[in-house]
């Protein structure tokens, strides 16, 4: 089945540091990508995501591009804030039949950012 | 995008009973999901549910466990029941409306059963 494959956590950086964050998937086909975030007490807010192979997400300085190739979607900013800290989700959406299609999550990866 | 709100926001139970949970769209959306996030891990869908038809549940879900009704294209809930501390979890709910394949979460609703 599909499945998404991200980074272990915890990651702990200091504030303008340069961060990645990996995603790989298996999936058949040609599912969307996305990438979520979750803050401290809060429900999930979509942050970027991509449709197609080479497409890239942007949104609040983080980046992700859609990379068939190596079937993966990794995010990066290039200076984090300490207001990044925040539990980060990949996931990948793919219809199973005519309007209906599931989101199939990574496991987290939890970000630290000290000053 | 859409708004979603969900309430309670958070609740303690006790073991037994049961819980509505319930979950409002600031619009008209297709489609509405239930996830299940328990402490520390990822997302879980338990079930999709469709205005005017039947929930689809996942593997390891069941209705008679989770309950859930969608009366029209704003609003649906999610019933927790015969709770055990097990069930302990933050319940999402989530939208995606037309053409976009982006899911919408609502804040979440904190379970806690003892």
């Amino acid at each position: 089945g599909d499945s998404v494959t991200q980074m272990e956590g915890p990651v702990t950086l200091s504030e303008e540091a340069f961060l990645t964050i990996n995603c790989t998937y298996t999936a058949t086909g040609y599912p969307s990508l996305f990438w979520y975030v979750q803050y401290p007490g809060e429900g999930l807010q979509l942050l970027l995501k991509a449709t197609k192979a080479d497409d890239k997400g942007s949104n609040k300085g983080f980046e992700a591009t859609y990379r068939k190739e190596t079937t993966s979607f990794h995010l990066e900013k290039g200076s984090v804030q300490v207001s990044d800290s925040a539990v980060y989700f990949c996931a990948l959406s793919k219809n199973y039949n005519f309007g209906n299609e599931k989101l199939t999550f990574g496991t987290g990866t939890r970000l630290t950012i000290i000053p | 995008s859409a708004v979603i709100s969900q309430k309670p926001s958070r609740d303690i139970c006790q073991r037994g009973t049961s819980l509505t949970i319930q979950c409002q769209v600031d619009s008209q959306v297709t489609m509405m999901f239930w996830y299940r996030q328990q402490p520390g891990q990822s997302l879980t869908l338990i079930a999709t549910a469709n205005q005017g038809s039947e929930a689809t549940y996942e593997s390891g879900f069941v209705i008679d466990k989770f309950p859930i009704s969608r009366p029209n294209l704003t609003f649906s809930t999610l019933t927790v029941s015969n709770m055990s501390p097990e069930d302990s979890s933050i319940y999402l709910c989530s939208s995606r409306g037309g053409r976009t394949d982006t899911q919408y979460f609502g804040p979440g609703t904190r379970l806690t059963v003892l």
